[in-house]
C-alpha cells in the first residue's frame, strides 16, 4: 500500500518551454501533496503544499507563477514548470498524505529529473 | 530559525549497528519525527516515524528523548544495501507547519 508514483521518470526540455510533472497516488486518496526539489548532493527542498480543490502554498522564494500547481482530485496533482530555464534542472519528488495533518506519514513518488538545455 | 542537522556521512561494516542521530532543538510540539532512506535517484523510501520514547519496527528503532529536541534511528546489522543516504523530516510549528528536512547523512557499509 501507500503508492506514489511520477510521469515521466525523465525529461529533457529546451529552454523556454513548458514541462508538466504528474504524481498520483495509486492506492489511497490524497487530500495533501507535497511537491520537493532536490540538487545534487543536496536535501529535499519543499516548494509547495497542494491541497485537493484550493489553491497551493508555496514557500518563500518559489514562484507560483513559474511553478504551477494544480491538485483537481483525491489521486491527482500536476506541476507544470513554465518558460524552464538551466537553473531549474533538478531532480523533482512529490509526496502524498492520506489526511489534512502535516503530521501524517508522507509517501514519496520515485522523483522526476528535469534537465534544461 | 528551524534547523534539522545530521552528520553529513557514517561508516560502517556489515553485521555492525548503525546510530544516526539528527537535532532538531525547535520541533513543534504536535509533530512527529519521520525516517527515510533514499538512494541515488530515487524518491524516500519510508523508514520509521515515533513522536516520543522508542518505537521499533522490522527494520528500525527510532529513540526520541523526553525533550525531543534530537532523535536517533538504529538499524541493527547493516548489510551493503544499506548504503545510502538517511534522512530525518521534523515539523516546526507556524501558519504552516513548516516541514524541514534534515541536512541527510551518508551511510557506507562495508564489506
Amino acid at each position: 500500500g501507500a503508492v506514489v508514483s511520477q510521469h515521466p521518470s525523465r525529461v529533457i526540455c529546451k529552454s523556454g518551454t513548458s514541462v508538466k510533472i504528474e504524481c498520483r497516488s495509486l492506492d489511497f486518496q490524497a487530500t495533501t501533496m507535497f511537491w520537493y526539489r532536490q540538487f545534487p548532493k543536496q536535501s529535499l527542498m519543499l516548494m509547495a503544499t497542494s491541497n485537493e480543490g484550493s489553491k497551493a502554498t508555496y514557500e518563500q522564494g518559489v514562484e507560483k507563477d513559474k511553478f504551477l500547481i494544480n491538485h483537481a482530485s483525491l489521486t491527482l496533482s500536476t506541476l507544470t514548470v513554465t518558460s524552464a530555464h538551466p537553473e531549474d534542472s533538478s531532480f523533482y519528488i512529490c509526496s502524498a498524505v492520506e489526511g489534512q495533518g502535516v503530521t501524517d506519514t508522507q509517501y514519496f513518488g520515485p522523483g522526476t529529473r528535469l534537465t534544461v538545455l | 530559525l528551524a534547523k534539522t542537522t545530521q552528520p553529513i556521512s557514517m561508516d560502517s561494516y556489515e553485521g555492525q549497528e548503525v546510530n544516526i542521530t539528527c537535532s532538531h532543538n525547535n520541533i513543534a510540539t504536535n509533530d512527529y519525527i519521520t525516517w527515510y532512506q533514499q538512494f541515488p535517484s530515487q524518491g524516500p523510501r519510508f523508514i520509521i516515524q515515533g513522536y516520543k520514547t522508542k518505537v521499533t519496527n522490522e527494520v528500525a528503532s527510532l529513540f526520541i528523548p523526553a525533550d525531543r529536541k534530537s532523535s536517533t534511528l538504529s538499524l541493527p546489522r547493516v548489510s551493503l544495501s544499506d548504503t545510502a543516504v538517511y534522512y530525518c523530516l521534523v515539523g516546526y510549528g507556524g501558519a504552516t507547519n513548516k516541514l524541514i528536512f534534515g541536512t541527510g547523512t551518508l551511510l557506507a557499509v562495508q564489506p
